[in-house]
Order: C-alpha cells, then sequence, then structure tokens
C-alpha cells in the first residue's frame, strides 16, 4: 500500500486560510468517506482533527475542516494562527481493511 | 480520563529483540481496537498494524509483517509490540493508538524511542 500523497510544505501568514491535499486512489480515499487528519507538534503525540472526511472531534476548533472529491482529501485551516504550525498528516481505510497514511505537510505560519 | 501509558526507550543492538508496552485507563480496554504507529528520524508517521481487544486478532501492513508481532495482556488493560532481529531501520518512534470506527485514532500514548545501534 503506497502512502497518499502530500504535498511537502504549505505555508500561511496569520488569518489567512491554507488547504492541504491528500492525494489517493479508488482502493483508498476514493473508495470510502474513512479519511482522518492529524496535527503532530515535533515531541508530541499526534492530535485527531477531523474523521471520517468532515467530522471534527469534541475540542477541535471550527477553523479546522475537511472535504473530499474523488480521490483526493483535503484540509483547510482558516483564520491560521501561530500555533497551527505543525506537521499535518492524512490517513485512510484502504480496501485491505488496514489503514495508510499520507507523507505529511509541514505547515509554516509566516 | 482516557490515558495511554508507553514503556520507556530502548537502546537495543542489531539482532536483539524489544516488546514496547502500551497501557490503557479511564475506559473499558476491549472497547477499542489498538493501533500502532511508527516514525523514523525524519520521516512521516507510518501505520503498522491493529489488534483487535475483544478476540486479540493482529493485522498488520504489507511492510510490518515477519519481524513484528502485536499481542494483548487484557487483564491489565495492555497491549504490546515485539519487534525481533532488529535492524538499525527499525530506530524510530512507536506510537499505540487508541481507535474508533473505521481506524480514527482519538488518543495516543506517548511514544516510545527504540534506538537499534552496535
Amino acid at each position: 500500500q503506497s502512502a497518499l500523497t502530500q504535498p511537502a510544505s504549505v505555508s500561511g501568514s496569520p488569518g489567512q486560510s491554507i488547504a492541504i491535499s491528500c492525494i489517493g486512489t479508488s482502493s483508498d480515499v476514493g473508495g470510502y468517506n474513512y479519511v482522518s487528519w492529524y496535527q503532530h507538534h515535533p515531541g508530541k503525540a499526534p492530535k485527531l482533527m477531523i474523521y471520517d472526511v468532515s467530522n471534527r472531534p469534541s475540542g477541535v476548533s471550527n477553523r479546522f475542516s475537511g472535504s473530499k472529491s474523488g480521490n483526493t482529501a483535503s484540509l483547510t485551516i482558516s483564520g491560521l494562527q501561530a500555533e497551527d504550525e505543525a506537521d499535518y498528516y492524512c490517513s485512510s481505510y484502504t480496501s485491505s481493511s488496514t489503514r495508510v497514511f499520507g507523507g505529511g505537510t509541514k505547515l509554516t505560519v509566516l | 480520563q482516557v490515558q495511554l501509558v508507553q514503556s520507556g526507550s530502548e537502546l537495543k543492538k542489531p539482532g536483539a529483540s524489544v516488546k514496547v508496552s502500551c497501557k490503557a485507563s479511564g475506559y473499558t480496554f476491549t472497547t477499542y481496537a489498538i493501533n500502532w504507529v511508527r516514525q523514523a528520524p525524519g520521516q512521516g508517521l507510518e501505520w503498522m498494524g491493529w489488534i483487535n481487544t475483544k478476540t486479540g486478532n493482529p493485522t498488520y501492513a504489507q511492510d510490518f509483517t515477519g519481524r513484528f508481532f502485536v499481542s494483548l495482556d487484557t487483564s491489565v488493560s495492555t497491549a504490546y509490540l515485539q519487534i525481533s532481529s532488529l535492524e538499525a531501520e527499525d530506530t524510530a518512534v512507536y506510537y499505540c493508538a487508541r481507535a474508533f470506527g473505521s481506524g480514527n485514532f482519538d488518543y495516543w500514548g506517548q511514544g516510545t524511542l527504540v534506538t537499534v545501534s552496535s
């Protein structure tokens, strides 16, 4: 199972919105509404930000939103804040009943 | 509150084995699956596999078969990851994570650094 494809880095200024894409195939992202997104600050445990494409766990800011079109899922962060600077990973259920992560995207808040 | 507490860092020689533990508390252990995720130095997250805490049945990612073994002791609400015949490439932080639904990881352990070096 190949890793999902994410941009290596994205950046934005405080207050702006950014989107991170996650490209898979019909055997994972495109085949199921089971995409999740994680925020990972170095040295800490990853944090679930979005599950099942567009659902936010309790306690996650509504500045974070998720969507999917075909084989591509997206995480959008609006009103960027300095604390949003982190690595972001998408993950999808697959046709082999396994999970797969994306390669990760480093978000820099300028 | 829900917590997953992992065992401490390990330094092992090539060819040795290591067993990482993940002790759960704050919820009924057999209600949620436990997954294992690896992060090698400078690399991204890799899903290694999961174990059904009701049945004890494990499932492994293709890249983690043969030397990787996931097990449980439900009497102490603990999951284990054992890696045999360690190689330098196994040097990484290993995380356990509780999963709900189709594999959404809502609680994570703090990570265990395994270093393989002669």
